[in-house]
């Protein structure tokens, strides 16, 4: 139990496009959802949490006009990258939690996307 | 500031041996702590997590220790396998203004089993 999968999971796109990345809890009711990023060899830093229905909370540093994030139901939310540039170029990972399974986070598989 | 670190980035040992992966944490308040495994290419993995009520828990062929009076954290895996192989996360999970807990992650140690 617990899977959480990301679609897609890799993209290539040209600058200034923008990308949209699912995350679905496939097995449970997430309540709620992190946004991660991961640069090669480097830890996850977190980037936003979303709670289904509401407005995401970004983490300092993070702008929520560049990294759009909807939390529509209680099974998918999405991360739309705007007007990507190279720099952008990173490893999306999200997870999913749920007040009936404490505090812990169930990650999804990663998005590897890669802004030309 | 509030940190979670590793004291060792890469370990290396051979296979059917102990692995020991540490982790020091710096905020005292903290009360709930997990292991991650990330293969490369993938997502985090959870292995095993503990609250600060607890000083030891055992999975499968995995054991954390916490020491809050040093806030230390360990992860021991026994009979190391190939399959072993990836990078470990501690994490600490931190709540903040009533919302769920948000996850802080250490730098991550990179675990090499040797056949």
């Amino acid at each position: 139990g617990a899977v959480v999968s990301q679609h897609p999971s890799r993209v290539i796109c040209k600058s200034g496009t923008s990308v949209k990345i699912e995350c679905r809890s496939l097995d449970f009711q997430a309540t709620t959802m992190f946004w991660y990023r991961q640069f090669p060899k480097k830890s996850l830093m977190l980037m936003a949490t979303s709670n289904e229905g509401s407005k995401a909370t970004y983490e300092q540093g993070v702008e929520k006009d560049k990294f759009l994030i909807n939390h529509a139901s209680l099974t998918l939310s999405t991360l739309t990258v705007t007007s990507a540039h190279p720099e952008d170029s990173s490893f999306y990972i999200c997870s999913a939690s749920s007040t009936g399974m404490a505090d812990t986070q169930y990650f999804g598989p990663g998005t590897r996307l890669t802004v030309l | 500031g509030e940190s979670v670190g590793l004291h060792l980035p890469t370990l290396s040992v051979q296979e059917g041996d102990n692995s020991i992966i540490n982790c020091a944490y710096s905020n005292s308040a903290s009360d709930y702590f997990i292991w991650y495994k990330q293969e490369s290419g993938k997502g985090p993995q959870f292995i095993i997590d503990i609250r600060s009520n607890m000083d030891k828990r055992q999975g499968q062929r995995v054991t954390v220790l916490l020491n809050k009076t040093v806030k230390h954290l360990s992860l021991q895996i026994a009979a190391t396998q190939p399959g072993d192989s990836a990078v470990y996360f501690c994490a600490e999970n931190r709540n903040y203004g009533g919302s769920q807990g948000n996850l802080i992650f250490g730098k991550g140690t990179k675990l090499s089993v040797k056949p």
